[in-house]
Order: structure tokens, then C-alpha cells, then sequence
């Protein structure tokens, strides 16, 4: 199977404060990149899509400015929540496609925000 | 737009027993995919099954099957001989399959299922 890798897996930082988050497919090249948010208890909500070498495309009500992406190349999406506040808080999963139809989750990152 | 229900917030079952979960859809497109994935605690998202909807005959993967009917628009997961290891969050997902279509998985709500020793 295919394996996808975020880093870092948990993170605190203190409000104001940006913070990085990486997705990385190991053994695969992936065009298309996809970043979700989950709060408590509550399904995955899709935040953007990212393809390699463009602009990605975010959701309705997500703001671009404040959740920067860059898929900069073919194993490799970062997203960056920027002067990030407590409600920022939640947990954040990526997941990436594989040629066809088959698309692999990370392992997700929890992001506090002090 | 494409919305994916899940009726049943959380479900429970006694090891070895059978359960099925639910999972309604609402679409207008004929051609797309429908997905079970289960999250346990780890949260680390995990592919139970997938279905074609061209496809006629139900996916199987060894104790997990669906119940795919297309006109009823509802694709229910069935876990046989239940195991410890099956307690988790079950999440159905909708994709468009078709030119043109988006890429992305719209998933429901997701049920809970504990499985009792």
C-alpha cells in the first residue's frame, strides 16, 4: 500500500504565532493533494485541494489568506495556518492521490493554539 | 451539490455478532463512487471498502460487505463476525467519478461502533 506522512503529528504554539504543517507521500507521486480540518466528534471537513504547481482550490467559508497552501512538488504539500488563534485549534489531515482512484490519509496533526 | 447522510450516530454489537450501518445519498450524477472508511482511536483514516456505481454486484472485502442500491440512493456497510478490533468511527463518503467531476470526498456524519465483548 501506499504510505502518506504528516509532520509534525502534535503541535502548541501560542497565538499569533504561525505554524507549518507537512504531508508527504513516500513511496507515490501525487498530483492532487487534499486538506481536511476535524473537530471533536465530528466528520472531516474539507479545506482545500491542492494540485502540484498551482494555485490550490479552498472551500466555500475558508479563509485563503489564513490557511496558506503550497504544493511545491510532486510528494510534498504544506499547509500553513498563519497568526493562528485558539480556535485554529483542531486536528488537520491531509490525504493524497494516487494515480486512479485511490487517494491515502496521513495520520493527521493536532494543532493547539495557546 | 452532494450530501451523504448517516443516520445512526453510534451503533454497538457483541463480538462475533453481525452489524450494519447505514448510509444514505443524495445525488444527480450516474456515475461516481461510494467509500467506507473507519477511523479508530488513532484517528488515522483507513479504506474499509468501495463501490463502483456502474457496478450492479455488491463490493466485498472479506467480513466487510455493502448493500449498494442505486435507485434507493443508500449504501449500508455490514461487518460480520465482529471484532474488537473493529470498534471505531465509520465514516461513508461520496466521489464524482465523472469528466469534469470533483475530485473531492464529501463524507457523512460518521457512526460510532463499539463492539462488546
Amino acid at each position: 500500500g501506499a504510505v502518506v506522512s504528516q509532520h509534525p503529528s502534535w503541535v502548541i504554539c501560542k497565538s499569533g504565532t504561525s505554524v507549518k504543517i507537512e504531508c508527504r507521500s513516500l513511496d507515490f507521486q501525487a498530483t492532487t493533494m487534499f486538506w481536511y480540518r476535524q473537530f471533536p466528534k465530528q466528520s472531516l471537513m474539507l479545506m482545500a485541494t491542492s494540485n502540484e504547481g498551482s494555485k490550490a482550490t479552498y472551500e466555500q467559508g475558508v479563509e485563503k489568506d489564513k490557511f496558506l497552501i503550497n504544493h511545491a512538488s510532486l510528494t510534498l504539500s504544506t499547509l500553513t495556518v498563519t497568526s493562528a488563534h485558539p480556535e485554529d485549534s483542531s486536528f488537520y489531515i491531509c490525504s493524497a492521490r494516487k494515480a486512479g482512484l485511490s487517494v491515502y490519509f496521513g495520520p493527521g496533526t493536532r494543532l493547539t493554539v495557546l | 451539490a452532494q450530501t451523504v447522510t448517516q443516520s445512526q450516530p453510534e451503533m454497538s454489537v457483541q463480538e462475533a455478532e453481525t452489524v450494519t450501518l447505514s448510509c444514505t445519498y443524495d445525488t444527480s450524477e450516474s456515475d461516481y463512487y461510494l467509500f467506507w472508511y473507519k477511523q479508530p482511536p488513532s484517528r488515522q483514516m483507513i479504506l474499509v471498502i468501495r463501490q463502483e456505481a456502474y457496478k450492479q454486484q455488491n463490493a466485498t472485502e472479506n467480513r466487510f460487505s455493502v448493500n449498494f442500491q442505486k435507485a434507493a440512493k443508500s449504501f449500508s456497510l455490514k461487518i460480520s463476525d465482529s471484532q474488537l478490533g473493529d470498534a471505531a468511527m465509520y465514516f461513508c463518503a461520496y466521489r464524482s467519478a465523472g469528466k469534469g467531476g470533483s475530485e473531492k470526498l464529501v463524507f457523512g456524519k460518521g457512526t460510532k461502533l463499539t463492539v462488546n465483548p
